[in-house]
């Protein structure tokens, strides 16, 4: 069965950047079939996208975060990580790794979420 | 940008029928899928491609999805059917979600 898990410092000071890396297990991350992204819910909102990759390295990002944000992947560990630059109290949230289908894009698989405090 | 609606909260008695729907330009055309959030949890897929249900979800889960509007039906709604909905698309590379929906089983 596949499994996400997101791992990586639950407090991160503003302006410094916050990294998410991201364990596949249970399958493997170079399927044609689907997208590895990341979602976020800041407290009291709603789910927010924050942007996709491909096995090949081909990524989408929310035009909102294009400029502070990089995804990237890893085949050969079978993971894959966000790097979001410039952090502000605002980006405070639970963070999720999920995989999407390639055609409908169903999210059909989330990691647990981790928890990500802005701070200083 | 393209947006999707959801009203934020809808009400329900237990054992009635729960409708929560989900409104954009055209999206009857794109595939619509439904999660559940309760608290402390990750998101649960319930509906996928406008109206299939992945195992495990229960039948009483049905979805829609024609013109403007995808609709997420919940039959003979439970107590423990209270969450959070929300909708989502994929669209031109885009993954968009609507606003959510708080479901209260009164």
């Amino acid at each position: 069965q596949l499994q996400l898990q997101e791992s990586g410092p639950g407090l991160v000071k503003p302006s410094e950047t916050l990294s998410l890396p991201c364990t596949v297990s249970g399958g493997s991350i170079s399927s044609s079939s689907y997208y590895w992204g990341w979602i976020r819910q800041p407290p009291g909102k709603g789910l927010e996208w924050i942007g996709s990759i491909y096995y090949s390295g081909r990524t989408y990002y929310n035009p909102s975060l294009k400029s502070r944000v990089t995804i990237s992947v890893d085949t050969s560990k079978n993971q894959f990580s966000l790097k979001l630059y410039s952090v502000t109290a605002a980006d405070t949230g639970v963070y999720y790794c999920v995989r999407h289908e390639a055609v409908a894009g169903t999210l059909d698989s989330w990691g647990q979420g981790t928890l990500v405090t802005v701070s200083s | 940008s393209y947006e999707l609606t959801q009203p934020p909260s809808v009400s329900v008695s237990p054992g009635q029928t729960a409708s929560i729907t989900c409104s954009g330009d055209k999206l009857g055309h794109k595939y619509a899928s439904w999660y559940q959030r309760k608290p402390g949890q990750s998101p649960l897929l319930v509906i996928y491609q406008d109206s299939k249900r992945p195992s495990g979800i229960p039948e009483r889960f049905s979805g829609s999805n024609s013109g403007n509007t995808a609709t997420l039906t919940i039959s003979g709604t439970q107590a423990t059917d209270e969450a959070d909905f929300y909708c989502q698309a994929w669209d031109t590379s885009t993954v968009l979600f609507g606003g959510g929906t708080k479901l209260t089983v009164l």
